[in-house]
């Protein structure tokens, strides 16, 4: 079982459309929680970084962690199609080393 | 003023060549990473050094080894390359746990 599991999609919505992007693990020991977008052949960029459980938002963008569960969530209000990109999740304890998600693939139609 | 740098952008080679690939940093991060994303972009870590200090050595072949001149510097050199190399190279730097500036990744193709 993969540390970090997350649905490669595609996913494909609307312009407008409310979008989740979900991803779970099985590291209890993670305390850092991270978004990352990556449009084709770029370098990932952060998104969204948080490391207690409960919400985050910023913008249009609301990252949630429910450590209880381990599940992180993704939430992209009033989505654009600038938005088309990968999104990967990734996770760190204390060590530093970041794990990642797949990424799920995100394609936001006018 | 592009935060983290990489050269080359693209490197075509074939088998059994030697490459190294280039990166620069100018945020002032004391880490920095080597990440490998394959074809099916999954990204994953290979190296990371703190203040020229090798922190993190992933199971990685000892065809890849790392050297870090000073702390805004983090090269990568691969010996003998084979087709299973081919991959984007990222390399990132951060000052906090978790919180990763990438740069925009080396496209290797092994022939």
């Amino acid at each position: 079982q993969k540390e970090v599991e997350q649905d490669p999609g595609p996913l494909s919505v609307p312009e407008g459309a409310i979008v989740s992007l979900n991803c779970t693990y099985s590291n209890s020991a993670f305390q850092y929680f991270m978004w990352y977008r990556q449009y084709s052949r770029k370098g990932p960029e952060l998104l969204m970084y948080t490391y207690s459980s409960g919400n985050k938002e910023d913008g249009r963008f609301t990252a949630q962690v429910d450590k209880s569960s381990k599940y992180i969530s993704l939430f992209i209000r009033d989505s654009q199609p600038s938005d088309s990109a990968t999104y990967l999740c990734a996770m760190a304890a204390n060590t530093g080393k970041l794990i990642f998600g797949q990424g799920t693939t995100l394609q936001v139609k006018p | 003023d592009t935060a983290v740098s990489q050269t080359p952008k693209y490197l075509v080679t074939q088998m059994g060549n030697d490459k190294s690939i280039k990166c620069e940093q100018n945020l002032g991060h004391d880490t920095m990473y080597w990440y490998k994303q394959d074809s099916k972009k999954f990204l994953k870590i290979m190296f990371s050094y703190n203040n020229k200090e090798l922190i993190i050595n992933e199971t990685v072949p000892n065809r890849f080894s790392p050297k870090s001149p000073d702390k805004a510097h983090l090269n990568l050199h691969i010996n003998s390359l084979e087709l299973g190399d081919s991959a984007v190279y990222f390399c990132a730097s951060s000052l906090r746990q978790g919180e990763q500036y990438f740069g925009p990744g080396t496209r290797l193709t092994v022939t």
